[in-house]
C-alpha cells in the first residue's frame, strides 16, 4: 500500500515564526489532505490539495504530484496552531484516506 | 449544523463486553468510514460505507462490525471487547470523487479503554 511520511515529526516554535511541514507519499494519488488536530483532539480540514497551490488566511499549502511531495507552510504562527498536523492520501475510489504518522507542532508565546 | 456527532464521547469496557459506537451526520453525505487512532500514530481505516445499505473492510476490520441502514447513521460494534482495541474511535464522512472538495468531516472522537 501508499507509505505516506512526514517530517519533522515534532517542531517547536516561539510564536511569530514560520514553519514548514513535509508530506512525501510513495504513489500517485487522486486525493490529498491537510488536517489539524487540536489539543482536544479535534479534526479540522485545513486544504484538500491533490496538486498545485492553495492558501487559507496564515496557511498555505503546495503538492508536487509528479514528485510525490506536498508541503504545509504556517507564517507568523500563533499558539493556537498547537497540535498535530496529519497528511492524508488516497488512491482510486470511495476517500479511504492513509494518514502520515503526523508533525507534533508547539508554539510558545 | 452538527455536521458529524459521536456517541458516547467516553466509555470503559471490560475485556469480552460489547458496545456499538453511534455516528450521525447530517450533511447527506453518501460516504462514512470508522478510524481509530493510537498514541503516537495517524488514523487507521477500521470499515467504510458508500451508501445505505452497504458496507466494506478497511485496513484494521478484525474485532469490529459495522451497520448503515439509514444514510445518516453509521454504527460500529465491538462482540468482545480485547484490551488490544482501546483506542479513540473517529467516525467521519464526504462526499464522492468528482466533487471539488470532498467535504471531509470528522466527528470529535471516542475514547475506549478495555481493561
Amino acid at each position: 500500500g501508499i507509505q505516506v511520511e512526514q517530517s519533522p515529526p515534532d517542531l517547536i516554535l516561539q510564536e511569530g515564526a514560520n514553519s514548514t511541514l513535509r508530506c512525501n507519499f510513495s504513489d500517485s494519488v487522486n486525493n490529498l489532505q491537510w488536517f489539524h488536530q487540536n489539543p482536544w483532539g479535534q479534526l479540522i480540514n485545513l486544504f484538500y490539495i491533490p496538486s498545485g497551490t492553495k492558501q487559507n488566511g496564515r496557511l498555505s499549502a503546495t503538492t508536487v504530484a509528479t514528485e510525490r511531495y506536498s508541503l504545509l507552510y504556517i507564517s507568523s504562527s500563533q499558539t493556537t496552531d498547537s497540535g498535530v498536523y496529519f497528511c492524508a492520501v488516497s488512491k482510486g475510489g470511495y476517500n479511504k484516506l492513509i494518514f502520515g504518522a503526523g508533525t507534533r507542532l508547539a508554539v510558545h508565546p | 449544523n452538527a455536521g458529524v456527532t459521536q456517541t458516547p464521547k467516553f466509555r470503559v469496557l471490560k475485556t469480552g463486553q460489547s458496545m456499538t459506537l453511534l455516528c450521525a451526520q447530517d450533511m447527506n453525505h453518501e460516504y462514512m468510514y470508522w478510524y481509530r487512532q493510537d498514541p503516537g500514530m495517524g488514523l487507521r481505516l477500521i470499515h467504510y460505507s458508500v451508501g445505505e445499505g452497504t458496507t466494506a473492510k478497511g485496513e484494521v476490520p478484525d474485532g469490529y462490525n459495522v451497520s448503515r441502514l439509514k444514510k445518516q447513521n453509521f454504527l460500529l460494534g465491538l462482540e468482545s471487547a480485547a484490551p488490544s482495541q482501546t483506542s479513540v474511535y473517529f467516525c467521519a464522512s464526504s462526499y464522492p470523487q468528482g466533487r471539488n472538495n470532498y467535504g471531509y468531516t470528522f466527528g470529535s472522537g471516542t475514547r475506549l479503554t478495555v481493561v
